[in-house]
C-alpha cells in the first residue's frame, strides 16, 4: 500500500519563485488536507478538500492555492514564495471528515531563500 | 478560538521510567486523537477516544479522555528508547472538518 505520497521530499526556492507540491493517495479518501509544521507551533491547516471539485481555506491559506480535479490528487501551489513559507509541509487524507482520522504523507521540507 | 495545550513541551527521561503527557483545552471535543511523529516522517495515529472518561490501552501506553471531553492524557509505563518521538494530540468536532492540534511533546528516552 502506497498510502499518501508527497513529492518532492526537499526543495529550495528563491524568493518570488513559484512551485507545486504534489500529493496523491490511493485509498479512495474523499477528504484531503494540507498542513504546515513549524517548530513549537504544531500543525496548521492551509487548505482542505471534501471531494473532487470542492476546496476550502484553513487557518493559514494566504500565499497558497489548491485544486482537486480528481479524488486521488491534491496539489498545493506556492504562487510567489516568501521566506515565511519556509516550513515542512504535510498532506493528509481521511475516510471521513466526521472522525477526522488522518493518514499523512512523509512531508516536503521547503526552504525559501 | 479553540486551543489545545500540551505539556510538557519537552521531556527527556531514562529507559524504564514512567511518564505522562497532557493535552488540555477549554473547549469540548467530540473526539481526541493522539499521534506519534518520528523525524522525517508524518504523524501516525496511535489512538482515538470519543467518550468522556474513556480509557484505551496500547501495550505500555494508556490514553484517557476526560469526563468533560476537554482534556486527555497519555501515560507510558516503563518507557523504552523506541518510544522516542514527537507526540501530538488533536481534537475533532462533529460540526466541521478541521482538527485542532496541540504543539506537541518531544519525548526522548535515553538507554
Amino acid at each position: 500500500n502506497a498510502g499518501v505520497t508527497q513529492t518532492p521530499k526537499f526543495q529550495v526556492l528563491k524568493t518570488g519563485q513559484s512551485m507545486t507540491l504534489q500529493c496523491a493517495q490511493d485509498m479512495n479518501h474523499e477528504y484531503m488536507s494540507w498542513y504546515r509544521q513549524d517548530p513549537g507551533m504544531g500543525l496548521r491547516l492551509i487548505h482542505y478538500s471534501v471531494g473532487a471539485g470542492i476546496t476550502d481555506q484553513g487557518e493559514v491559506p494566504n500565499g497558497y492555492n489548491v485544486s482537486r480535479s480528481t479524488t486521488e490528487d491534491f496539489p498545493l501551489r506556492l504562487l510567489s514564495a516568501a521566506p515565511s513559507q519556509t516550513s515542512v509541509y504535510f498532506c493528509a487524507s481521511s475516510y471521513s471528515p466526521i472522525r477526522n482520522i488522518q493518514y499523512f504523507g512523509a512531508g516536503t521540507r521547503l526552504s525559501v531563500l | 478560538t479553540q486551543l489545545l495545550e500540551q505539556s510538557p513541551q519537552f521531556l527527556s527521561i531514562q529507559e524504564g521510567e514512567n511518564l505522562t503527557v497532557y493535552c488540555n483545552s477549554s473547549s469540548v471535543f467530540s473526539s481526541l486523537q493522539w499521534y506519534r511523529q518520528e523525524p522525517g516522517e508524518g504523524p501516525v495515529l496511535l489512538v482515538t477516544v470519543v467518550t468522556g472518561g474513556e480509557v484505551k490501552k496500547l501495550k505500555r501506553l494508556t490514553f484517557q479522555f476526560g469526563d468533560a471531553r476537554k482534556d486527555s492524557s497519555l501515560h507510558i509505563t516503563a518507557a523504552q528508547p523506541g518510544d522516542t518521538g514527537l507526540y501530538l494530540c488533536a481534537g475533532g468536532s462533529a460540526s466541521n472538518y478541521q482538527l485542532i492540534w496541540g504543539a506537541g511533546t518531544k519525548l526522548i528516552i535515553k538507554p
